[in-house]
C-alpha cells in the first residue's frame, strides 16, 4: 500500500534558523510528491508539489526534492519566520488513484521571535 | 464564496445519535472530497466525488457512514449511531479538474462523540 512517514514533531525554533522535516514514503506505482500546510485556524494549504524524481517544488523559500533512490521528499527552508509556524503534512498520490491523497501525521513548527 | 465552507464548525454528538455534515465547495468545482482527520493524525481518505458520481467511497470506515452529492455541488457526510471512534475532523475539499494536486480544503468540522 501506500504511506508516508514523517519525522515527529513538535519542532520549535528561533527565527531565523535552518529547517528541515524529513518524509519518506512507500509507494505501489510511480507517485506525485505533496508538501501542504496548516495555519492555525486555517485549512489545509497545498504547499509545493513534484511529480517526478529528482524535481525540485519550491514555494515561500520552502525547498523539497523527490529523491527516489531513497524514497524521500524532505522539507527544507533557510531562514524560518514566526508566520511559518503551522503544521506541515508530507503526502502522495499514485497514477492509478491520482484523485486520492495520503498524508503523514504532520509535523508541528514553531517558530519563536 | 470564496473558499471551501463547512458548517458546522464544531459537532457535539451523543453516542448513538445521527449528525449530518455539510460542505459547499468552490463554485464550479468538479471534484470533491472528504478526508477524516484523527487527533495527532494526518487525514484519511473517505470518499470521492465527481460531479454527482461517487466515484470512490474505500475510505468510508463502516455502513455508519455515508456521502451523497445530489446536484454536484454541495455535499453532506452523514454518520449514523455516532460511536466514540468517530470523533475527529472530518474535512472536505474540492477541485476544478479530477485530481486533487490542486484541491482547496476547508477548515474542516470538528466532531465530538460523548
Amino acid at each position: 500500500g501506500n504511506s508516508v512517514t514523517q519525522m515527529e514533531g513538535p519542532v520549535t525554533l528561533s527565527e531565523e534558523a535552518f529547517l528541515t522535516i524529513n518524509c519518506t514514503y512507500t509507494a505501489t506505482g510511480y507517485p506525485s510528491l505533496f508538501w501542504y500546510v496548516q495555519y492555525p485556524g486555517e485549512g489545509l494549504q497545498l504547499l509545493l508539489k513534484a511529480t517526478k524524481a529528482d524535481d525540485k517544488g519550491s514555494n515561500k523559500g520552502f525547498e523539497a526534492t523527490y529523491r527516489k533512490e531513497t524514497t524521500s521528499f524532505h522539507l527544507e527552508k533557510g531562514s524560518v519566520q514566526v508566520s511559518d509556524s503551522a503544521v506541515y503534512f508530507c503526502a502522495l498520490s499514485v497514477r492509478s488513484n491520482d484523485y486520492k491523497l495520503s498524508f503523514g501525521a504532520g509535523t508541528t513548527v514553531t517558530v519563536r521571535a | 464564496g470564496a473558499g471551501v465552507s463547512q458548517s458546522p464548525r464544531y459537532k457535539v454528538a451523543k453516542r448513538g445519535q445521527d449528525v449530518a455534515l455539510r460542505c459547499d465547495p468552490i463554485s464550479g468545482h468538479v471534484s470533491l472530497f472528504w478526508y477524516q482527520q484523527a487527533l495527532g493524525q494526518g487525514p484519511e481518505f473517505l470518499t470521492y466525488f465527481q460531479n454527482e458520481a461517487q466515484l470512490d467511497k474505500s475510505g468510508l470506515p463502516s455502513d455508519r457512514f455515508f456521502a451523497e452529492r445530489p446536484e454536484g455541488s454541495v455535499s453532506t457526510l452523514k454518520i449514523q449511531r455516532t460511536q466514540q471512534e468517530d470523533s475527529a475532523v472530518y474535512l472536505c475539499a474540492s477541485s476544478l479538474v479530477q485530481t486533487n494536486t490542486e484541491a482547496f480544503f476547508g477548515q474542516g468540522t470538528r466532531l465530538t462523540v460523548v
